[in-house]
């Protein structure tokens, strides 16, 4: 039972670019979550999915795109970066019910120069 | 609006004393409120939830809706407990704030 995995651990962009941060789950949680880690910021909500196909916007959703087409999956997109996305990125996934702790990934380190 | 405040970014005691990490939150709900903390390389994880009424590690953390505060409180901390700390609230449509932590120091 591996829990939530997510790749890369590491990735150096250049502005402009693309890519794409991969999450999976192997614990048949509904909700899944990605949060980005600012250093005296907290973690803010990007986007999280109650279900597969459903999508809602957290907190800081701007230059980032997800689709949840599979239970186990949630994708996180990032289009044209930006240095203010230079970030530790995490995955978080919880089950329906019950009392809502969250499971977390290791988290993605993401620079971009 | 949906908001959780952890006044203190950093906060140093010595091993021994007690410990009170603050937080406060604004919710126009009946909010369901956890702590969880992250240890140096480990992954984020939940240390306790206002309605299991637990204590972990000797941590405990008691609601206060008069206040809209959730502290938690240790009375003798130990050095094992540095760690970062987050306050989180779930919300009514099912996502999770967090506020911005405090990085909790014990000193020998």
């Amino acid at each position: 039972n591996a829990g939530v995995t997510q790749t890369p651990k590491f990735r150096i962009l250049k502005i402009g670019q693309s890519m794409t941060l991969q999450c999976t789950q192997d614990m048949n949680h509904n909700y899944m979550y990605w949060y980005r880690q600012d250093p005296g910021m907290g973690l803010k909500l990007i986007y999280y999915s109650v279900g597969a196909g459903i999508t809602d916007k957290g907190e800081v959703p701007n230059g980032y795109n997800v689709s949840r087409s599979t239970t186990e999956d949630f994708p996180l997109r990032l289009e044209l970066a930006a240095p203010s996305q230079t970030s530790v990125y995490f995955c978080a996934s919880r089950r329906q019910g019950g009392p809502g702790e969250l499971f977390f990934g290791e988290g993605s380190r993401l620079t971009v120069l | 609006a949906q908001r959780v405040t952890q006044p203190e970014k950093l906060l140093s005691v010595f091993k021994g004393a007690p410990v009170e990490l603050k937080c406060n939150y604004s919710y126009s709900g009946s909010p369901e409120l956890f702590w969880y903390v992250q240890y140096s390389r480990q992954r984020l994880q939940l240390l306790l939830r206002h309605i299991s009424r637990e204590s972990i590690k000797g941590f405990t953390a008691d609601l206060n809706k008069g206040e809209t505060s959730f502290h938690l409180k240790k009375p003798f901390a130990q050095e094992e407990d540095s760690a970062m700390y987050y306050c989180a609230l779930r919300g009514n449509n099912n996502d999770m704030r967090f506020g911005a932590g405090t990085r909790l120091t014990v000193k020998p």
